[in-house]
């Protein structure tokens, strides 16, 4: 099974500065890598889709790169309202449908 | 916008039943496969099912497999979450979400509602 490993688990940066997520999968997804953000107490919210894509309605300040087995989720410019978890998941060769184990963005 | 709400979460004694529902509306439901993801407490997520637009195909982690039957009624903009023999690890919130493809998925999910809780305890 495919297996989906995030870095760090906890991530601290201060406001305005700039954050970088990784995510590493076992083997190869090609570009079918998502990312999600998840305020605590709510439901998880897509950012990126095809591993560089923007979702409906995100902000450019969210970027994604990679391909084949490692990504990165960057974020510029930190404001208040981007700390939260985020999430890594990848769609291929499903089933099942595996999410990384989040990386919690924390104020510095 | 764009809405699903998940209703029939509560507290159950392991090996006992519930269905969880999730309405949708303000989009051609009948026309996107949907997922269900959970979220143990304190925990990531776990992908659980899906099944496709016409409820002809559906797939299932393993964890819940021969357990969890998911269904849907495009009548009634309505998918659903039969989850039988529960045990205490299914304890989580539950999730129902869209997947963006029309007709075909894509296996992520652009739109989620707001989830409901299932407490498996005796």
């Amino acid at each position: 099974e495919m297996e989906m490993t995030q870095s760090p688990a906890t991530l601290s940066v201060s406001p305005g500065e700039r954050a970088t997520l990784s995510c590493r999968a076992s083997q190869s997804v090609s570009n079918n890598l998502a990312w999600y953000q998840q305020i605590p107490g709510q439901a998880p919210r897509l950012l990126i889709y095809g591993a560089s894509t923007r979702a409906s309605g995100i902000s450019a300040r969210f970027s994604g790169s990679g391909s084949g087995t490692e990504f990165t989720l960057t974020i510029s410019s930190l404001q208040s309202e981007d700390f939260a978890l985020y999430y890594c998941q990848h769609y291929n060769n499903w089933p099942p449908i595996t999410f990384g184990q989040g990386t919690r963005l924390e104020i510095k | 916008q764009v809405q699903l709400v998940e209703s029939g979460g509560g507290v159950v004694q392991p090996g006992r039943s519930l269905r969880l529902s999730c309405a949708a509306s303000r989009f051609t439901f009948s026309t996107y496969a949907m997922h269900w993801v959970r979220q143990a407490p304190g925990k990531g997520l776990e992908w659980v099912a899906v099944i496709s637009y016409d409820g002809s195909n559906h797939n299932y982690a393993d964890s819940v497999k021969g357990r969890f039957t998911i269904s849907r009624d495009n009548s009634k903009n309505t998918l659903y979450l039969q989850m039988n023999s529960l045990r205490a690890e299914d304890t989580a919130v539950y999730y129902c979400a869209r997947d963006p493809g029309i007709l075909e998925p894509y296996y992520y999910m652009d739109v989620w509602g707001k989830g409901t809780t299932v407490t498996v305890s005796s």
